[in-house]
C-alpha cells in the first residue's frame, strides 16, 4: 500500500512561473519530509527537508508548506529555470523501511 | 564530502543469468541501500544493511540477494533476470535511517 502520494505525475510551466507540487501520506508517525531532486542518468538528491513541528520551510526558490491536520505538503518552485526540470520526490523515514518515496512528479520548464 | 560509486554503469544480461552490482562509498556512513526504479513506479526498497554483516529485507527483496562485506561496499545480486526487464538500480548510504540518503548514479540494467 503507497504509504506517500504525489500529484501531479508530471507538470508543465514557463519559465518564470511557480510549479507546486503535492504529496500526501498515511502514516501519523511521520515527522521528517525530506524532497528528493533527480535529474536524468543521476540519483536523488535532496533538495530540502522539513520537519512535521514546522508549518513552512524556505530555501532560496524552493518552499515547502506541510499540514499536518490533513496529512499534506507542497512543495513550490517560484520563478522557475529551465535547469529546475527534474523529477522531484516526496518522501518520510521509517525505521522498518529506510526512506519511503512517493512515484514523483516530473517538472519541465520551458523558457 | 563523499561519493558512492556504481559498477557497472550498464549492464546486458541474459534470461537466468546471475548478475551482481557493486557499490563503494566513502562516507564513512553506517547504513547502506539498494533501490529498484522503474518507470512510473518511483523507487522501491529491495535491502538495506545498517552496519557492516548485516542485511535486511525491504518490500522487494524476492529474486535479489545483497552482501554486505564491509562498512564501505554493499553488493547486489539479481538471482535469475527476468526476460526484458529494464530497470535502474540506485545504491545510497546515510548516517542511519533518519539522517539524509546519498545516492549513486545507478546501475542501468537490461535482459535479453
Amino acid at each position: 500500500q503507497q504509504q506517500v502520494r504525489q500529484s501531479p505525475q508530471s507538470l508543465t510551466v514557463w519559465e518564470g512561473e511557480t510549479a507546486i507540487l503535492n504529496c500526501s501520506y498515511e502514516d501519523s508517525t511521520f515527522n521528517y519530509f525530506p524532497w528528493y531532486q533527480q535529474f536524468p542518468g543521476e540519483g536523488p538528491a535532496l533538495l530540502i527537508s522539513i520537519s512535521s513541528v514546522s508549518d513552512k520551510k524556505e530555501d532560496g526558490r524552493f518552499t515547502i508548506f506541510f499540514n499536518k491536520r490533513e496529512k499534506k505538503l507542497s512543495l513550490h518552485i517560484t520563478d522557475s529555470q529551465p535547469g529546475d526540470s527534474a523529477t522531484y520526490f516526496c518522501a518520510a523515514p521509517n525505521y522498518a523501511q529506510g526512506l519511503t518515496f512517493g512515484l514523483g512528479t516530473r517538472v519541465s520548464v520551458f523558457p | 564530502g563523499g561519493i558512492i560509486t556504481q559498477t557497472p554503469k550498464f549492464l546486458i544480461g541474459q534470461e537466468g543469468q546471475k548478475l551482481t552490482l557493486k557499490c563503494q562509498q566513502n562516507f564513512n556512513h553506517d547504513t547502506m541501500y539498494w533501490y529498484r526504479q522503474d518507470s512510473g513506479k518511483g523507487l522501491r526498497l529491495i535491502y538495506y544493511s545498517i552496519t557492516e554483516n548485516d542485511l535486511q529485507k525491504g518490500d522487494l527483496s524476492e529474486g535479489y540477494d545483497a552482501s554486505r562485506e564491509k562498512k564501505s561496499s554493499f553488493s547486489l545480486t539479481v538471482t535469475s533476470a527476468q526476460k526484458n526487464e529494464m530497470a535502474v538500480f540506485l545504491c545510497a548510504s546515510s548516517r542511519d535511517w533518519e539522517n539524509t540518503l546519498y545516492f549513486g548514479a545507478g546501475t542501468r540494467l537490461s535482459v535479453l
